[in-house]
């Protein structure tokens, strides 16, 4: 177990919607990561928070947006939703050892867009 | 830009047998790297990770890991396959720039199946 907190874990919306999603990162972790995995595919980069600030972003429209708060709880939020929005979406929380960065990743939540 | 190559998108072998996955890194100085395994609508779990402290990193369940600079190859072992082993395993790679290296790039995976 890592520690790390997603819901829901399944999810269903039609095209046009908007979503949120949850993830709760271990306590002490200052770092949460959201990454898309398309079925089939390696996860993708999405955008990273580090104490409530976008600390950097993937390749994906500014309709993937997020939220950090100090409770160590983060959220993904996707507006105008796009059928190949369709995937399973992974966060993962940092912690720092001697400079290095390891991330551990919760369970996910798939979406799907109808 | 960094990124990873992971040969087979699908390896089948006996258990007991040898386990090897091979991965291939693209970075311009060497980075950090890491392999992840994912079971069936599951997250992914760190198998182990390379920070260039030793070549030969190792891992859970009986995983290992050689760093080959001169090869940019990261491959995963595992001298006996066991059915538990059954899953997809990822490959990803960080920048190693001594600041944030927050970005992981994943391969596209390798599905490992085990037969008995």
């Amino acid at each position: 177990e890592t520690g790390v907190t997603q819901s829901p874990t399944h999810l269903i919306k039609t095209r046009g919607q908007q979503v949120t999603l949850r993830c709760s990162s271990q306590s002490g972790h200052n770092t949460v990561s959201w990454y898309q995995q398309a079925l089939g595919q390696g996860p993708q980069f999405i955008f990273q928070y580090y104490r409530e600030e976008e600390n950097g972003r993937g390749n994906f429209p500014p309709r993937f947006s997020g939220l950090q708060f100090p409770n160590y709880s983060s959220e993904l939020n996707v507006n105008a939703l796009e059928l190949d929005d369709s995937a399973l979406y992974l966060c993962a929380s940092s912690s720092v050892d001697r400079g290095i960065e390891t991330q551990y990743f919760g369970p996910g939540t798939r979406l799907l867009v109808l | 830009a960094q990124s990873v190559t992971q040969l087979g998108s699908h390896v089948s072998v006996s258990e007991g047998a040898l386990v090897l996955l091979r991965c291939n890194y693209s970075s311009s100085v060497p980075p950090y790297l890491f392999w992840y395994v994912q079971y069936p609508n599951q997250g992914l779990q760190l198998l182990l990770k390379y920070t260039s402290a030793a070549t030969l990193v190792k891992g859970i369940n009986g995983f290992e890991a050689e760093f080959k600079k001169s090869e940019t190859s990261f491959h995963l072992t595992k001298p006996s396959a066991h059915m538990s082993d059954a899953a997809e395993y990822f490959c990803a790679v960080s920048p190693n720039s001594g600041g944030s290296n927050y970005k992981l790039t994943f391969g596209k995976g390798t599905l490992l199946t085990v037969n008995p």
